[in-house]
This record gives C-alpha cells, sequence and structure tokens, in this order.
C-alpha cells in the first residue's frame, strides 16, 4: 500500500507570495490532517479535513486555508507569506475523521521564505 | 490553553530500559499520543491512550494518569535504532466544539552502546 504522499519535497518562494501545497493520503484514508513544524514550536496543528469539510482547526491565522477534493487528496494555501511561515508542512492521514487516532504521516514539504 | 512538558534530552544505554515523562494540563482532554521521529524523517505513531492505565505494544508501553496530568512511555531492551524523539500529544476539545491535537516539543533519545 502506497504511503502518504506530498507535493512538492521543497520550495522557496519570497515575502508576499502566496503557496499551494498537495497531499495525497494513503487509500481508503479520508481524513487528512496538516501540520508546520519548526525548530522553535515544534509540530503544530493547522487543520483537519474530512469528507472535504473542514472538522477541526488549530490557532493559525487566516492566511493559512485548505481544501479536501472528493478523491480526499487535499491541498493547504498559504497567502502573503511571511518569513516566519519557513518550515517543514507536513500532513497525516488517517481512517477515521476527528480522531487523529493512528495518523500516518507524508515526507513533508519544506518551505523557505526569503 | 494547552501546555506539554517533556524532558529535553536523554540518554540511556542499548539493551536497558528507558521512561519518557509527559505531562500535560488542559480542561478538555481526550486522548494522549506518543510518536516517534528519526532524524529528518517523519513522525510515526507509536500508542494511544484515553483510558488511565498501561497498554503494551511489544517493546513499547505507554501510561497514562489523567488525574495527575501524567503519561509516560517505557521503551525496553533499548536498541541503537531507537535513538530518536518522541512527541508526546494530546487531543483536547477546543472553542466552536473543534477538537485538536497539541504536540509537546519531543523527547531526544539517545542510544549510546
Amino acid at each position: 500500500k502506497a504511503g502518504v504522499t506530498q507535493t512538492p519535497r521543497y520550495l522557496i518562494k519570497t515575502r508576499g507570495q502566496q503557496v499551494t501545497l498537495s497531499c495525497s493520503p494513503i487509500s481508503g484514508h479520508r481524513s487528512v490532517s496538516w501540520y508546520q513544524q519548526t525548530p522553535g514550536q515544534g509540530l503544530q496543528f493547522l487543520f483537519e479535513y474530512f469528507s472535504e469539510t473542514q472538522r477541526n482547526k488549530g490557532n493559525f491565522p487566516g492566511r493559512f486555508s485548505g481544501r479536501q477534493f472528493s478523491n480526499s487528496r487535499s491541498e493547504m494555501n498559504v497567502s502573503t507569506l511571511e518569513l516566519g511561515d519557513s518550515a517543514l508542512y507536513l500532513c497525516a492521514s488517517s481512517l477515521e475523521g476527528g480522531s487523529f487516532y493512528e495518523q500516518y504521516f507524508g515526507p513533508g514539504t519544506r518551505l523557505t521564505v526569503t | 490553553g494547552q501546555n506539554i512538558d517533556q524532558p529535553t534530552e536523554m540518554t540511556a544505554t542499548e539493551g536497558a530500559i528507558v521512561q519518557i515523562n509527559c505531562t500535560y494540563q488542559t480542561s478538555g482532554f481526550n486522548g494522549l499520543f506518543w510518536y516517534q521521529q528519526h532524524a529528518g524523517e517523519a513522525p510515526t505513531f507509536l500508542s494511544y491512550n484515553v483510558l488511565d492505565g498501561l497498554e503494551e505494544k511489544g517493546r513499547f508501553s505507554s501510561f497514562l494518569s489523567r488525574s495527575k496530568g501524567y503519561s509516560y512511555l517505557l521503551l525496553k531492551e533499548l536498541q541503537m535504532k531507537d535513538s530518536a524523539s518522541y512527541l508526546c500529544a494530546v487531543r483536547d476539545f477546543a472553542f466552536g466544539g473543534y477538537q485538536k491535537v497539541t504536540f509537546g516539543t519531543g523527547t531526544k533519545l539517545q542510544v549510546i552502546p
């Protein structure tokens, strides 16, 4: 069974630009969660999508948004990029929505904002 | 708010047992997870506790005490490949009926020969 895939793996953007990251979950998984990981703050929960609806969210500003498609693939968008948005963005998939149980993480997208 | 505390670093000897502690403070506790993360890799799920007590899974066990806001991960028969960061994460209810998960900053375990 193929694991969680994320594209692109690396990205360099300029302050003020916007970026879209993609996540394809494990086949059969309907929940996709997004996380930001930085050395200073650790792993922080952004939001979770299940059945094309945002079901749960963390404490990030509205510049961070996402969506999920009918095939469970998910995208995350960050608008008006700031230097502090430089981080590893991880997505994780699981069978059930809202439980965060037994999540499988993708390899991440490393975003650098200059 | 949410506050999760774990030791920053620990060192243990191959073949030994190590216990990694995690304390948390939350008003809407709804489950605790442990993840392992090797350097440069994504986290992998290790265990889940929602009721008090011990959950055993091979060489790994996780304990929860909800009244004390305390959990530990026990690793037995340590192997060199167990050198990694171990993340404690708490699921709780947030404002508006949402659930969220909050991760601790992780405990970096070094296993030495």
